[in-house]
């Protein structure tokens, strides 16, 4: 059965904490992404990585950063938590060509008090 | 600049079908997505169109136009289950790094 986990179900941060949000695969994926998930805004993207060590920033990067050390992982840092950063943080997977499919991640619950 | 729009709730009898829209405008185009999201739980894949009419797989079947940056989810046969999100997502060239760009999302609420 395919996977794609999540550190943390639920995680609670003060603000300016520098918070971690790990991210495993295990289908050998090329390519790994972190979005964030907003009533009414939908599924954005933040950061993305194609390759070990190769990140992209998607459309909302600011305040975030991004680390892909090996195929199979691929973490998200707020460096400075912020409340407007709380969330929920889904992270997914998919290997290369088209049309192949995102796994996802159940998702991170992040709150910034 | 990227655009998704699809409606933000709909609601319908068990046993009906539904037609949940998705229009876009993105800078390219590789493809769109559907997927359907529980409450609580993680997006999972239903469709992938990128050429023109339908795709039927089961009760669910995906509908293209790319001329008109169109696209529609229809359910038959509705369950109480498929109360969920639906979840459209555009694939924008991006050397096949299948990067998606989402709408927001449609709630569907499938009552009795």
């Amino acid at each position: 059965d395919v996977k794609v986990t999540q550190s943390s179900r639920y995680l609670v941060k003060r603000t300016g904490e520098k918070v971690f949000l790990e991210c495993v695969q295990d289908m050998d994926h090329e390519n790994m992404f972190w979005y964030r998930q907003d009533p009414g805004l939908g599924l954005r993207l933040i950061y993305f990585s194609y390759d070990v060590k190769m990140k992209e920033k998607g459309d909302i990067p600011e305040g975030y950063s991004v680390s892909r050390e090996k195929k199979e992982r691929f973490s998200l840092i707020l460096e400075s938590a912020s409340t407007n950063q709380t969330s929920m943080y889904l992270c997914a997977s998919s290997s290369q060509g088209s049309g192949t499919e995102a796994f996802f991640g159940q998702g991170t619950r992040l709150t910034v008090v | 600049g990227q655009n998704i729009d699809q409606p933000t709730e709909m609601t319908a009898t068990e046993g009906a079908i539904v037609q949940i829209n998705c229009t876009y405008q993105t800078s390219g185009f590789n493809g769109l997505f559907w997927y359907q999201q529980h409450a609580g739980e993680a997006p999972t894949f239903l469709s992938y169109n990128v050429l023109d009419g339908l795709e039927e797989k089961g009760r669910f079947s995906s509908f293209l136009s790319r001329s008109k940056g169109y696209s529609y989810l229809l359910l038959k046969e509705l369950q109480m289950k498929d109360s969920a999100s639906y979840l459209c997502a555009v694939t924008p060239w991006s050397g096949g790094y299948n990067k998606l760009i989402f709408g927001a999302g449609t709630r569907l609420a499938v009552h009795p």
